[in-house]
């Protein structure tokens, strides 16, 4: 079974910028979240996303979006990008979302904001 | 506020040796724990989990106890190989919603051959 795929792996913007990302769950996972990780905070969710529904949101302005498919594919997107959203931004999924289930995370788009 | 803290941001171990890395929470709501490890340019893979209502859990190598009334959870390896060198992340989830991880911000292990 093919892995949770992310693309693109690297991406360099300028602020104000916006900028798109996808993700593509393992196939029948129906559950998605995205994280940002940074060196000064950790991994922090950004939002969850189960049959086409986000069900949850993290703390991030609304500048930060997404959308779920009706294939679970996922993408977000990062409006007037600033120098702080440089991340790796990490893409898990999740068979249902449901209790106690590990999540399987992608390698990562290496967002770079100059 | 961090509701998962790693205090220590690294770890240096001999091989052969036990790996013992910490993990402290502050959300009484927490009820599930997991560790991750993550290599450079991978994202992060799931190693071993606990239940609140379980207070360790075995799988190898691995080991992961969880003192509830201390708020306090780690990760034993026994014995470290130079492969086990990696970023490890403790996770916490509540109420069902494992969706949503709360993350420590990681401790850096190294298994020196």
């Amino acid at each position: 079974k093919a892995g949770v795929t992310q693309t693109p792996r690297y991406l360099i913007k300028t602020r104000g910028q916006q900028v798109t990302l996808s993700c593509s769950p393992i196939s029948g996972h129906r559950s998605v979240s995205w994280y940002q990780q940074t060196p000064g905070q950790g991994l922090q969710f950004l939002f969850e996303y189960f049959s086409e529904t986000q069900r949850n949101k993290g703390n991030f302005p609304g500048r930060f979006s997404g959308r779920q498919f009706s294939n679970s594919r996922s993408e977000m997107n990062v409006s007037t990008l600033e120098l702080g959203d440089s991340a790796l931004y990490l893409c898990a999924s999740n068979p249902s979302g449901s209790s106690y289930n590990e999540q399987f995370f992608g390698p990562g788009t290496r967002l770079t904001v100059l | 506020d961090q509701q998962v803290k790693q205090n220590s941001p690294s770890l240096s171990v001999q091989e052969g040796r036990i790996s013992i890395l910490n993990c402290d929470y502050t959300n009484s709501m927490f009820d599930y724990f997991l560790w991750y490890k993550k290599y450079p340019a991978e994202g992060p893979t799931f190693l071993i989990s606990i239940s609140s209502i379980k207070d360790k859990n075995e799988d190898g190598r691995f080991t992961v106890f969880l003192n509830k009334s201390a708020k306090h959870l780690s990760l034993h390896i026994v014995p470290s190989q130079p492969g086990d060198s990696a970023v490890y992340f403790c996770a916490a989830s509540a109420g069902g919603s494992n969706y949503k991880l709360t993350f420590g911000k990681g401790t850096l292990l190294t298994v020196n051959p």
